[in-house]
């Protein structure tokens, strides 16, 4: 089975960096990805790591390492409509499944 | 591109009634569509993976017969509440994954109110 875990709120100001973590136990692993989902709203995807290392997107940042079972999702310059859930999903071998976390609420304040 | 839309984005209904959503992939080919549920505060939860041509994969917990599934055609995916209860009021979310990829990709969602 899968068993991801993600801090459930975080805050932090605007034009700061966040750092949010996901840790995930798995019988097998072929994929971590990152979403954000406003509220009330589908999710949108941000990342996708396969590989150890660091995949950088603008802002955004997602890092894996596959040896922790250790992933994070990094993001700067920080604006409000950055508030939102932020949903790491991993994907076991052999299927097109995901498991998702139960999501990281972010509020960014003033 | 990978647009997926979702109809009708709301609907309310009494219950015992059956409501159909529909799920489109509107700019690429999707040989596997997926549809979750989520409840307030709660994370994504798979119910079903369909593929094209073929019958939906429930997961465990999911009546099929309460939630059939039909993926016609490679761009189509629909999903009907069959005699919808109260309990059955969620967040409706269908997502789409093209041929050879990685990335799913999700419709906008559909919010049910079971009266």
């Amino acid at each position: 089975g899968q068993n991801i875990d993600q801090p459930t709120e975080m805050t932090a100001t605007e034009g700061a960096i966040v750092q949010i973590n996901c840790t995930y136990q798995t019988s097998g692993f072929n994929g971590l990805f990152w979403y954000q989902q406003h509220a009330g709203e589908a999710p949108t995807f941000l990342s996708y790591n396969v590989l150890d290392g660091l995949e950088e997107k603008g802002r955004f940042s997602s890092f894996l390492s596959r040896s922790k079972g250790y992933s994070y999702l990094l993001l700067k310059e920080l604006q409000m409509k950055d508030s939102a859930s932020y949903l790491c999903a991993v994907r076991p071998p052999g299927y097109s499944t995901l498991t998702f976390g139960k999501g990281t609420m972010l509020l960014v304040s003033p | 591109g990978a647009v997926v839309s979702q109809h009708p984005s709301r609907v309310i209904c009494k219950s015992g009634t059956s409501v159909k959503i529909e799920c489109r992939s509107l700019d690429f080919q999707a040989t596997t569509m997926f549809w979750y549920r989520q409840f307030p505060k709660q994370s994504l939860m798979l119910m079903a993976t369909s593929n094209e041509g073929s019958k939906a994969t429930y997961e465990q917990g999911v009546e099929k017969d309460k939630f059939l599934i039909n993926h016609a055609s490679l761009t189509l995916s629909t999903l009907t509440v069959t005699s919808a209860h109260p309990e059955d009021s969620s967040f409706y979310i269908c997502s789409a994954k093209g041929v050879g990829g990685e990335t799913q990709y999700f419709g906008p969602g559909t919010r049910l109110l079971v009266l």
